[in-house]
């Protein structure tokens, strides 16, 4: 079954550390997005990506990396300049113009520790 | 700016009752509306999906409407059943920029709890 993967499920981060989290795709979506949830929030935008090799910030990029070098992959990179890390992240991605829709994957819950 | 509000925040139902969740929003210039399923601790399921140019869609107990007009959506869900206990997001989608780029602008859900 097509789906998205987030890796890992669970991640702890210590200060000053970069992480990556990692999803991968195979719906053959062209764009692909990153949020963040905290609680009491709606889902913020962190970056996105429409085609590979492009990628561009959203609302939150702050302290945060991404790369999009193959269509199925987009990781998002947690620096030490990310202040308050601690939150659930959820990769998206959609065909382009996004007529049908978003389909998003199981998240990754980061915690500094 | 486009806000999107779910009303009620949170909502408890015996097992069986049929049940309706509210969305607005403020800008009527959307392209979709779509309706996400979350639970506890997991990612978002997706519901139901309507275009701009629809008035409704239908996936088995569920069933969304849309009236761009009122910045409205509502999800109608018939005989609910335990297991409907979750977070019920709305989402709106608008453009982002002058481009093909779109953008989704999120309410904060509505924490549905059907007892037995």
């Amino acid at each position: 079954d097509g789906g998205i993967t987030q890796s890992p499920k669970y991640l702890f981060r210590k200060e000053g550390q970069n992480v990556t989290l990692s999803c991968e795709q195979n719906l053959n979506h062209d764009a692909m997005y990153w949020y963040r949830q905290d609680p009491g929030q709606g889902l913020r935008l962190i970056y996105y990506s429409q085609i590979v090799n492009d990628f561009q910030k959203g609302d939150i990029a702050e302290g945060y990396s991404v790369s999009r070098e193959k269509k199925e992959s987009f990781p998002l990179t947690v620096t030490s300049a990310q202040k308050n890390p601690t939150a659930f992240y959820l990769c998206a991605s959609s065909r382009q113009l996004s007529n049908y829709g978003y389909t998003f994957g199981s998240g990754t819950r980061l915690t500094v520790v | 700016k486009q806000e999107v509000t779910q009303i009620p925040a949170a909502l408890s139902v015996p097992e069986g009752e049929n049940l309706v969740l509210n969305c607005s929003f403020t800008d009527s210039a959307i392209y979709n509306l779509q309706w996400f399923r979350q639970d506890p601790g997991k990612g978002l399921t997706s519901l139901l999906l309507i275009q701009s140019s629809q008035r409704e869609q239908t996936s088995g107990r569920l069933n969304a409407s849309l009236d761009k007009s009122s910045g409205r959506s509502t999800l109608y869900i018939a005989a609910s059943q335990p297991g409907d206990s979750a977070t019920y997001l709305c989402a709106v989608i608008i453009a982002l920029n002058a481009g093909n780029n779109r953008k989704l602008i999120w309410g904060l859900g509505t924490s549905l709890a059907v007892n037995p």
